[in-house]
C-alpha cells in the first residue's frame, strides 16, 4: 500500500528556522517531490530528491533518507509571504512512474 | 511561459446534472492528470493520461470519466453530479517517463454541486 504521512498545521516566526517533516511507505520509490501551495493557487515545484542527503536551493532544503522512508523541508530566514501548504508526494516505478501520490500536506503559518 | 489552464475558476452545478471540467497544456507534455483537493484529504488522483486516447484510473475514479482527444486537451466529465463531488479540481501535466520531471498544475476549479 501507499502512506505518506506529514503534520496537518505548523506555527513559526518570521525569520526563524522550520523543519516539516514527511514519511512515506510504498510499494516503489523513484524520488520525492515538495511542492508549495499558497491558498487558492495551484501547487508550485520546490524540490526532487532521489539520492539521500541533503540538496540545498537558496532559503529552501530538502532531505532525503531512503532507508528510513523520511524527507524533510527546511526553511530558513522565514517570511510572511512562505505562510502556505507544503506538500510533500512520491513517485514510483514501473506503471507508478508517471504518477506522484501526495500527502495530505502541511499547512505553515508564519507570524511576525 | 509553462501553462496549465482549466476552464473555469469557479462553477456552480445542481444535483444530476451533467458536468465538464476543461484542461488544455501548452507545453507538449505526454501526461496529464486530474486531482480532486479536499480539506484533511489533500489532493487524491482521480484520472490519468499518458497519451492520447489512452486513460488510467486514480485512486478515486468512481463518478468520474475522462476524455484525451488531443495531446494538449484533457477533459474530465461528472456524468451526473453530486453533492459529494463539490471540490476543488486540479489539473497537471508533466513531460515524459523521467521520474524527475515537474509537475505543473492548473489554477484550479472550484465546484459546488447544489
Amino acid at each position: 500500500g501507499q502512506n505518506i504521512d506529514q503534520p496537518t498545521e505548523m506555527t513559526a516566526t518570521e525569520g526563524a528556522i522550520v523543519q516539516i517533516n514527511c514519511t512515506y511507505q510504498t510499494s516503489g520509490f523513484n524520488g520525492l517531490f515538495w511542492y508549495q501551495q499558497h491558498a487558492g493557487e495551484a501547487p508550485t515545484f520546490l524540490s526532487y530528491n532521489v539520492l539521500d542527503g541533503l540538496e540545498e536551493k537558496g532559503r529552501f532544503s530538502s532531505f532525503l533518507s531512503r532507508s528510513k522512508g523520511y524527507s524533510y523541508l527546511l526553511l530558513k530566514e522565514l517570511q510572511m509571504k512562505d505562510s502556505a501548504s507544503y506538500l510533500c508526494a512520491v513517485i514510483g516505478y514501473g506503471g507508478a512512474t508517471n504518477k506522484l501520490i501526495f500527502g495530505t500536506g502541511t499547512l505553515l503559518a508564519v507570524q511576525p | 511561459d509553462v501553462k496549465v489552464t482549466q476552464s473555469s475558476r469557479y462553477l456552480v452545478k445542481r444535483t444530476g446534472e451533467k458536468v465538464f471540467l476543461e484542461c488544455v497544456q501548452d507545453m507538449d507534455h505526454e501526461n496529464m492528470f486530474w486531482y480532486r483537493q479536499d480539506p484533511g484529504l489533500g489532493l487524491r488522483l482521480i484520472y490519468f493520461s499518458y497519451d492520447v486516447k489512452m486513460k488510467e484510473k486514480g485512486d478515486i475514479p468512481e463518478g468520474y470519466s475522462v476524455s484525451r482527444e488531443k495531446k494538449e486537451r484533457f477533459s474530465l466529465i461528472l456524468e451526473s453530479a453530486s453533492t459529494n463531488q463539490t471540490s476543488m479540481y486540479l489539473c497537471a501535466s508533466r513531460a515524459g517517463t523521467s521520474a524527475d520531471n515537474e509537475q505543473f498544475f492548473g489554477p484550479g476549479t472550484r465546484l459546488t454541486v447544489l
